[in-house]
C-alpha cells in the first residue's frame, strides 16, 4: 500500500519567509510524528499528534514552529520568519495507535529538505 | 531520560564478511528499542524493534539484532554483509513520557566488494 507521502520534496526560501510542509500518513494511521533531521543535531523529534488528543509539542524548538493535523489525516508543519538553523530535512512518520498498549514501528515519509538563504 | 549511543560513526566491511554497528542504550524502566536503515536522500525505513521476549531479534534483510540487557546494548548485526547494505544506520529508543523516539547520532556503514 501506499507509504507516508510528504510534500515539497525540496523548499528553498528566504530568510523571514514562512513555509508549509505537507504529510499525508499511511491510511489508518492514527498516530503522526514530526522530525527535523540535521548535521549537528541529528534527528530530534518536534510534535507528535494521536487522534483527537491534544498533540505533544515538547519537541518544537521555538514558537516559530506551530503544526496542525485536519480530520486526523494530513498534517501541515509550518515555520514562520524562517531562520537560516531551520535548514534541515523534515521527515514526518505514522504509526498504528500507540496507546492501545501495543509498541508498534513507526514508517516515515521521504522528507521536506528545507533550505533558508 | 531515554538515550541511545552509537559509539562508531563509520563502520567498514568487506562484502560477505559478517558486520555488526553497535548501539547501548540507557532508560528508566523497560526499553523499546528500534533499528531504522536511511538510503542517501531517502527517508528512513525500519529493520527491526525489540519489546520483550527473546533477545534475539529478527528483522528485514537478513539483519538481526541481539539485546543484552547486562551490557545494556542492542548491536545490530548481518552474516554476510552485501554493497546494497551501505547507508546509514540509526539506533532508536522510545521514550517514556510519551512516544516519539530518541535517536542515536547514526552509524554510516560502508561494504566494500
Amino acid at each position: 500500500g501506499a507509504g507516508v507521502s510528504q510534500s515539497p520534496s525540496n523548499k528553498v526560501t528566504e530568510k523571514g519567509k514562512d513555509v508549509e510542509l505537507r504529510c499525508d500518513p499511511i491510511s489508518g494511521h492514527t498516530a503522526l510524528y514530526w522530525y527535523r533531521q540535521s548535521l549537528g543535531q541529528g534527528l530530534e523529534f518536534l510534535i507528535y499528534f494521536q487522534g483527537n488528543s491534544a498533540p505533544d509539542k515538547s519537541g518544537l524548538p521555538s514558537d516559530r514552529f506551530s503544526a496542525e493535523r485536519t480530520g486526523g489525516s494530513v498534517s501541515t508543519l509550518t515555520i514562520q520568519r524562517t531562520q537560516q538553523e531551520d535548514s534541515a530535512v523534515y521527515l514526518c512518520a505514522s504509526s498504528s495507535s500507540p496507546t492501545s498498549g501495543r509498541i508498534y514501528e513507526q514508517y516515515f515519509g521521504p522528507g521536506t529538505r528545507l533550505t533558508v538563504t | 531520560a531515554q538515550s541511545v549511543a552509537q559509539p562508531e560513526d563509520q563502520v567498514n566491511v568487506a562484502e560477505g564478511n559478517p558486520l555488526t554497528v553497535k548501539c547501548t542504550y540507557s532508560v528508566s524502566g523497560n526499553p523499546y528499542l528500534f533499528w531504522y536503515v536511511q538510503y542517501p536522500n531517502r527517508g528512513l525505513q525500519f529493520l527491526l524493534k525489540y519489546i520483550t521476549g527473546d533477545n534475539l531479534v529478527k528483522g528485514s534483510y537478513g539483519f538481526e539484532a541481539e539485546f543484552n540487557k547486562s551490557q545494556t546494548s542492542f548491536h545490530l548485526k548481518k552474516p554476510s554483509a552485501l554493497v546494497s547494505d551501505s547507508a546509514l544506520y540509526f539506533c532508536a529508543v522510545r521514550v517514556d513520557s510519551g512516544y516519539a523516539l530518541n535517536f542515536g547520532k547514526g552509524t554510516s556503514l560502508l561494504v566494500t566488494p
